[in-house]
């Protein structure tokens, strides 16, 4: 069975600055999929960005972007001149790559980030 | 292009009575999902449906928990009798759509808005 960890139940940034959450998992998987995932206070869940295993580039999205260290099994995410906007809780999230039609997500605990003015 | 559809947003009810969920995704999707979300934890799969077929229902707790997607589109959750423990955010959340023959996009998930269950 996969497991996501995420170490770090809150965090602050000042807006403008630079935060990095972090993410570890533990799979015997060789094709999975990453993610994160943000879920604003009373607001549904959105994908920010996702890594697709057998990629070695980290994928960016605009001001998100991803270091995925695969033979460490970590994934964090940084997130550069954060707005206010991005106040939300993230979720760090695993999916196997080759699971026939089980495409099941495994989510962390989620860290609460907060940027403050 | 309309998202995943959730109803109602909250419901109250008290232990050992039933409630139901429904959930309408996105047209076209072929997968959907049932996560339970409980206060300070990431969502858990509680069953998964492809087109309307169960695919996963491994931590469904099936004494007391129900599903179905009879017509492949839209999918009510039940639970009979609730308890203290249920209370939750349950999300639906679907993907995956038949294009030139295969499915694809089957790693992107759509949630809907949740609905927030309070057992008393």
């Amino acid at each position: 069975a996969q497991t996501v960890t995420q170490s770090q139940p809150e965090m602050s940034v000042q807006e403008a600055e630079t935060v990095t959450l972090s993410c570890t998992y533990d799979t015997s998987e060789n094709n999975y999929y990453l993610f994160w995932y943000k879920q604003p206070p009373s607001r549904q869940m959105i994908l920010v960005i996702r890594q697709e295993a057998y990629k070695q580039q980290n994928a960016t999205e605009n001001r998100f972007s991803v270091n995925f260290q695969k033979a460490a099994k970590s994934f964090s995410l940084k997130i550069s001149d954060s707005q206010l906007g991005d106040t939300a809780m993230y979720f760090c999230a695993f999916m196997k790559g080759s699971g026939g039609s089980n495409y099941k997500l495994t989510f962390g605990k989620g860290t609460l980030l907060t940027v403050n003015p | 292009e309309a998202g995943v559809a959730q109803s109602p947003r909250y419901k109250i009810i008290e232990k050992r009575q039933s409630v139901a969920f429904w959930c309408n995704p996105i047209s076209g999707h072929a997968t959907l999902y049932w996560y339970q979300q409980i206060l300070g934890q990431g969502p858990k799969l509680l069953i998964q449906f492809q087109n309307n077929g169960v695919v996963d229902d491994s931590q469904l707790p099936k004494d007391r928990f129900s599903a179905e997607r009879l017509k492949g589109v839209d999918s009510t959750l039940k639970i009979q009798p609730a308890k203290l423990e249920d209370s939750a955010v349950y999300l639906c959340a679907s993907s995956a759509r038949l294009a030139g023959g295969e499915w694809r996009n089957f790693d992107e998930q759509f949630f809907g808005p949740g609905t927030r269950l309070t057992v008393l």
